[in-house]
């Protein structure tokens, strides 16, 4: 039973493109949450989706950044017009079930590198 | 602001020694876990701990939790090199889904 795959592991963009980030959940886990890392930082939670809807985005910014999970394929989270300060680790995770602070199974996270 | 905050922020000892890392929060919680990262890895569940519950033990570790104190603390007995990592409280918030982590201890194990 495969975890939770992560593509690509490293990805270097230059200002101004655009960066997709994807991630496939544990196979039967609908629910994916996608979190950044700062070095030397804990995690910052981004947005937390269920398949074809967006359930809380709180953290997410208001422009440039969106994030999807379709009814059939990876979750994709997006980002436009990348700048310097969006370096960093995206980590994305899956949980079985919908509730309040299930455990939950981490990729290994797409190392984000803006030059 | 971060819900969690992890203390102390580094941690070194040797093998053999045992390694006590404490989280406090600020709000009602739902439950609390404590995740491992191991460099340039992601988040590996190691416990959860419900509101209602004071104490608990998986293999060499042991979770307490005072909601009285809003506070937490992992202590993972008679460490090895291996148990090298960052370790990460997170919380649910009461009525919320999604998982607030603090900003981690980092662990280091001498052999």
């Amino acid at each position: 039973n495969a975890g939770v795959m992560q593509n690509p592991r490293h990805l270097v963009r230059r200002r101004g493109q655009e960066a997709r980030l994807r991630c496939s959940p544990m196979k039967g886990h609908s629910h994916v949450y996608w979190y950044r890392q700062l070095p030397e930082e804990g995690l910052k939670f981004m947005v937390y989706l269920q398949k074809e809807n967006i359930i809380d985005e709180s953290g997410m910014p208001k422009e440039r950044f969106s994030a999807e999970f379709p009814k059939e394929g990876p979750s994709i989270l997006r980002i436009q017009q990348v700048v310097r300060g969006d370096s960093a680790a995206y980590f994305c995770a899956s949980s079985q079930n919908q509730g309040f602070g299930e455990k939950l199974f981490f990729g290994s996270g797409t190392q984000l590198s803006v030059l | 602001s971060q819900q969690g905050e992890e203390d102390p922020q580094a941690l070194s000892i040797q093998e053999g020694e045992n390694a006590t890392m404490n989280c406090s929060y600020k709000t009602s919680i739902n439950n609390l876990q404590w995740y491992r990262q191991n460099s340039g890895r992601g988040l590996v569940h190691l416990i959860l701990i419900r509101s209602n519950e004071r104490e608990k033990h998986s293999g060499r570790l042991r979770v307490t939790l005072d909601t009285s104190k809003k506070s937490s603390s992992l202590l993972i007995t008679a460490s090895r090199a291996a148990d090298t990592a960052s370790y990460f409280c997170a919380t649910a918030l009461d009525g919320s889904e999604k998982l607030v982590f603090g900003k981690g201890t980092k662990l280091t194990v001498n052999p």
